[in-house]
């Protein structure tokens, strides 16, 4: 399995709820990424997680909060959450900073609206 | 802080002809340079990388060069068809040993390839 899985494709959501972001990978990668990617412009890092650590955290909001279950899954959890948070969160793998690499693969991304 | 900028934000070529990209980077600790493609609606997808301690690899038709020195690299698309269509990302990473993460995206170009 070559592929990094996201549930849900599509998330409309209003600023009281709660909801959350899946993100899965097989490939064996250590190191998980959360992005988040507006409209016509490039993805921005928000969370790395190595070897189901949190390692990096880029200054992001606290009503996002990242969840690292096993070495496999990474979660998002939102809650009250704004309009201008609208946006494609992708989620990318690789294979870790003790690998020597990390070239990153994508998963399809969560289209969030909060409406 | 750190940034790439990368240009230009759109281009235009006939099919058969060549596109060129080219990024610059800030950060001379970056030893990482990948590039993405991205089509509507799609996730990004690696199309091609490079290590600091090489200067140019090449894919077929695509092709990346980097100088250290001047810290830019560029992406070389021969032969374009009009599949090539869609908006290119190229990214400066690295790891510090400290625990810090780069993984910086430029801005994107729009390809478009005329048949």
């Amino acid at each position: 399995d070559t592929e990094v899985t996201q549930t849900p494709k599509h998330l409309v959501m209003g600023m009281t709820n709660k909801k959350s972001l899946k993100c899965e990978q097989h490939m064996g990668h250590r190191a998980m990424y959360w992005y988040k990617q507006k409209a016509k412009k490039p993805p921005e890092l928000m969370f790395v997680y190595s070897y189901e650590k949190l390692s990096i955290n880029e200054s992001v909001p606290s009503r996002f909060s990242p969840e690292c279950p096993n070495s496999s899954l990474l979660n998002l959890h939102l809650h009250a959450l704004q309009p201008e948070d609208s946006a494609l969160y992708l989620c990318a793998s690789s294979q870790g900073f003790l690998a020597g690499t990390d070239t990153q693969y994508f998963g399809p991304g969560t289209r969030l609206t909060v409406l | 802080g750190e940034n790439v900028e990368q240009h230009p934000s759109t281009l235009s070529v006939q099919e058969g002809d060549s596109a060129v990209i080219k990024c610059t980077y800030s950060d001379s600790a970056s030893n990482y340079f990948p590039w993405y493609k991205q089509e509507l609606g799609k996730r990004p997808q690696l199309i091609i990388d490079i290590r600091s301690n090489v200067g140019e690899k090449k894919d077929q038709r695509i092709a990346v060069t980097l100088n250290k020195t001047a810290k830019h690299f560029s992406l070389h698309i021969t032969e374009t068809q009009p599949e090539d269509s869609a908006v290119y990302f190229c990214a400066a990473s690295h790891w510090g040993i400290s625990g810090t993460y780069k993984y910086i995206f430029g801005t994107g170009t729009r390809l478009k390839v005329l048949a």
